[in-house]
């Protein structure tokens, strides 16, 4: 079975400093993953995605993460944090249906990023 | 902006009553899904709706259902409501078949259940 897990529920950092954010997943195929971000009370806002082509994906806002089979882990970075990068980010892997006629999206337990002035 | 729209922004509702929820899709995208994300969790995917058809279901009770129209826009109905239904109802919307999975959300319903 698909599933993904974040293996911290809280992040702070001071800005300007580099943000990791840490996502394994578990796939019996290639998988389709992603980074989404919700900001406080906000719906939710893709990042990047990455679908078997380039490991090393670049995002919006200067985030980017890069897909390691070897170590099944998707890992979200971006080198110098934002006070406006505050928000609660979900590592996402979507799963096909029988037949893949659908997908669906699993969701992650998220992680809160605190961003200190 | 997704070009995702939900309508309501907020409801409240009491026990035992019936809700329904409106998600208008992205222009171009054929297919919507539904999740349901309780206060300081993950979403957790109700269903999904492909040509007016539901396409896959997650791990939810009958007494929530839901329709697709003609114009690829989106009803998710809920019976009978619960204290724990209390939370934010998201939609999203891709386009299936084409090889892209990429979902785009709404802003989200927040429903509120006394």
């Amino acid at each position: 079975a698909q599933s993904v897990t974040q293996l911290d529920s809280h992040v702070s950092v001071s800005e300007g400093t580099p943000v990791l954010l840490r996502c394994n997943y578990s796939s019996s195929y290639s998988p389709s993953l992603f980074w989404y971000v919700q900001h406080p009370n906000k719906g939710l806002q893709l990042l990047l995605k990455y679908t078997s082509a380039a490991t090393l994906v670049k995002g919006i806002n200067g985030f980017e993460a890069e897909f390691k089979k070897s170590e099944t882990s998707f890992h979200l970075t971006k080198p110098s944090a934002h006070m406006s990068d505050a928000a609660e980010y979900f590592c996402v892997v979507s799963v096909r249906g029988y037949g893949g006629a659908t997908n669906k999206l699993i969701f992650g337990t998220g992680t809160l990023l605190a961003v200190q002035p | 902006e997704t070009g995702v729209t939900q309508s309501p922004t907020h409801l409240i509702k009491t026990r035992g009553q019936q809700v329904t929820l409106r998600c208008s899709s992205q222009s171009g995208h054929n297919t919507v899904s539904w999740y349901q994300q309780a206060l300081g969790q993950g979403p957790q995917f109700i269903f999904q709706y492909y040509r007016e058809e539901e396409n896959g279901r997650g791990n939810f009770p009958p007494r929530f259902s839901g329709l697709q129209f003609p114009n690829y826009s989106s009803e998710l109905n809920v019976n009978a409501l619960e204290l724990d239904d209390s939370a934010l109802y998201l939609c999203a919307s891709s386009l299936l078949g084409q090889g892209q999975e990429t979902q785009y959300f709404g802003p989200g319903t927040r429903l509120l259940v006394l």
